[in-house]
């Protein structure tokens, strides 16, 4: 079964410093990697995937992962972070099954 | 084209009854999911349906069940409220279970008093 961890709940960061939120996964097949983002109150929004193929990917607002089978890992990156980058982001595997199932969330907060 | 949406938003219920939320799924879509999520726990998939078949269920009690329509509209039910079941509960619709991207509602707050 596959599981996901996002070792850290919250990250602190000042405005314009860059940024790592880490996740990793376990499992036995080969997977599917997302990371969500949610703003204060509102539903979860992809951020970007990986699939196949390249193992960076990146997002339209700066935001980029890289996948690492050798170390199970889709760690988030950011060079520089703003204070419209608060918010709560989630890392998500899926394989063979089609369930994606969802870390625990890393809370964001952008430090003035 | 309208996202996914769901009612209500938000929800004060009383221990022992029941409660009934809706989600409409974006047009085209045939598969819908549910999630709890929690501080604690972040989130939690409940269960997942297609074509009006539950296709996966999560780790959680009976009380908990689901239906969808054959407009791909679905409703989750809670039987015997816990004060536990306090939660944000999302709702993702992708359009069919070889879909990868799925897309949330913004959820249904539920209290449980």
């Amino acid at each position: 079964a596959q599981s996901v961890t996002q070792l850290d709940s919250q990250v602190p960061v000042f405005e314009e410093a860059p940024v790592e939120l880490r996740c990793n996964y376990s499992s036995s097949v080969s997977v599917y990697l997302f990371w969500y983002v949610q703003y204060p109150n509102q539903g979860l929004q992809l951020l970007l995937k990986y699939l196949s193929g390249s193992t960076l990917v990146k997002s339209i607002n700066g935001f980029e992962a890289e996948f690492n089978k050798s170390q199970t890992s889709f760690h988030l990156r950011k060079p520089s972070v703003h204070i419209s980058d608060t918010a709560e982001y989630f890392c998500a595997v899926s394989g063979r099954d089609d369930k994606i199932i969802f870390g625990k969330g890393t809370r964001l907060h952008i430090l003035p | 084209k309208a996202g996914v949406t769901q009612t209500p938003r938000y929800l004060i219920k009383t221990r022992g009854q029941q409660v009934t939320l809706s989600c409409s799924p974006i047009s085209g879509h045939r598969s819908v999911s549910w999630y709890q999520q929690t501080p604690g726990q972040g989130l939690q998939f409940l269960f997942e349906y297609f074509s009006e078949t539950q296709r996966n269920k999560g780790n959680f009690p009976g009380r908990f069940s689901g239906r969808q329509f054959s407009n791909s509209r679905s409703e989750m039910n809670v039987s015997t409220l816990e004060l536990g079941d306090s939660a944000l509960y999302l709702c993702a619709s992708r359009m069919g279970p070889s879909s990868y991207e799925q897309y949330f509602g913004p959820g249904t707050r539920l209290t449980v008093t």
